[in-house]
């Protein structure tokens, strides 16, 4: 499969689980970066990370924690998650620097029960 | 830190007829500009974007313009067709630090009507 790519598409998770969300990237891209979209808010970029290195933490709570082992794969694992961080959660990707294209992938439909 | 509204929330059309939406921005110093679609249920796409440095660009049915002075860029579609009925975001890029940090507007749920 070409482009950005996320699993699981769906996930239905207790405030007591651990989880993990990935994507993985088949552009060349040199940054990746963590959204969440929720029914009411605009795209809220949480995580940013260029070359490997996180570049942007968009004050996002420590339930919250990511990880890139390299330029094609990001994780997000999740922990003691409330039921408002019920959302999509999209990965995207881009050449890296400023002013590039976003790749975004089709997200995860998360809800927290 | 930059914050961008974007106006209106929705739109109706007729097909045929010309969209517009509507975004600010409080960064003065931001420089990258760029609009995404999204369809139900799909992931959000580039359609267009402008740089600082350009006031106006254009691609087939669509057309971008930016106000550096007022701080604001709008997004015209022209002969809407059903097609173009999506969700449409409007962003700026934050230039701080070496990172890319595009905040987005709410979006605009555009419906074109046959």
């Amino acid at each position: 499969e070409t482009g950005v790519t996320q699993t699981p598409r769906h996930l239905v998770m207790g405030m007591t689980n651990k989880k993990s969300l990935k994507c993985e990237q088949h552009l060349g891209h040199n940054a990746m970066y963590w959204y969440k979209q929720s029914a009411k808010k605009p795209l809220e970029l949480m995580f940013v990370y260029n070359f490997k290195e996180q570049t942007e933490n968009n004050s996002v709570p420590s339930r919250f924690s990511p990880e890139c082992p390299n330029s094609s794969h990001l994780f997000l694992h999740l922990h003691t998650l409330q039921p408002e961080d019920s959302a999509l959660y999209l990965c995207a990707s881009s050449q890296g620097g400023r002013g590039h294209e976003q790749y975004f992938g089709p997200g995860t439909r998360l809800t927290v029960t | 830190g930059e914050n961008v509204e974007q106006h209106p929330s929705t739109l109706s059309v007729q097909e045929g007829d010309s969209a517009v939406i509507k975004c600010t921005y409080s960064d003065s110093a931001s420089n990258y500009f760029p609009w995404y679609k999204q369809e139900l249920g799909k992931r959000p796409q580039l359609i267009i974007d402008i740089r600082s440095n350009v006031g106006e660009k254009k691609d087939q049915r669509i057309a971008v313009t930016l106000n550096k002075t007022a701080k604001h860029f709008s997004l015209h579609i022209t002969e809407t067709q059903p097609e173009d009925s999506a969700v449409y975001f409007c962003a700026a890029s934050n230039p701080q630090g070496g990172s890319e940090k595009l905040v987005f507007g709410k979006g605009t749920k555009l419906t074109v009507n046959p």
